[in-house]
């Protein structure tokens, strides 16, 4: 079954941007959307954006201007750049997948990674 | 934004009880409703999806119900692995938000 996987350097320092790669194996990238997902410690879960194997993005107003979200078809990757980071960041950060742009249920979900952003 | 509301925050049963746990949206989201499971360390795994629909390997057990504002998970007999923090996440509009999560503990 397919299996998300994140990567990515788990220690960021403010003002810099933190960068993240969801890496899928046991299907393909193709006719799915791609989220990142993530979960401050100890708190709630916040959407952050998602990407269709074409290349079409929608992401959260709240971090819009911050983020990226990009896909690599040929190694069955998609990634996150979120720029400006300060601590408010720091968090486990998750890729899903999902069927639809809305109507979104999300499965599966890699393990996630942990973030901190930290001078 | 549609915020989600669930209720109670947190909740304390026993293995063998049933409990409903409550989810508000802030308008109409049809049934575009989703519960998600999550135990410590792990990430979410969703039960159940468009209000009630059971997602495969999902036990019988958990039942999901409602549509427009107001919607419910109910486990029927609860387990000792159902003790874990439950999510509503919609999936009417963008962007797609979550409860703030029911914690379920052991009595």
């Amino acid at each position: 079954q397919v299996q998300l996987q994140e990567s990515g350097p788990g220690l960021v320092k403010p003002s810099e941007t933190l960068s993240l790669t969801c890496t899928v194996s046991g299907g393909s990238i193709s006719s799915y959307y791609w989220s990142w997902i993530r979960q401050p410690p100890g708190k709630g879960l916040e959407w952050i954006g998602f990407i269709f194997y074409t290349g079409s993005t929608s992401y959260n107003p709240s971090l819009k201007s911050r983020v990226t979200i990009s896909v690599d078809t040929y190694n069955n990757q998609f990634s996150l750049k979120l720029s400006s980071v300060t601590a408010a960041d720091t968090a486990v950060y998750y890729c899903a997948r999902h069927p639809s742009a809305t109507g979104a249920k999300f499965d599966p979900w890699g393990q996630g990674t942990l973030v901190t952003v930290s001078s | 934004d549609i915020q989600m509301t669930q209720s109670p925050s947190s909740l304390s049963a026993s293995v063998g009880d049933r409990v409903t746990i409550t989810c508000r949206a802030s308008q109409s989201i049809s049934s575009s409703l989703n519960w998600y499971q999550q135990k410590p360390g792990k990430a979410p795994n969703l039960l159940i999806y468009s209000a009630s629909s059971l997602q495969s390997g999902v036990p019988s057990r958990f039942t999901g119900g409602g549509s427009g504002t107001d919607f419910t998970l109910t486990i029927s007999s609860l387990q000792p692995e159902d003790f874990a923090t439950y999510y509503c996440q919609q999936s009417y509009s963008i962007p797609h938000t979550f409860g703030q999560g029911t914690r379920l503990d052991i009595k």
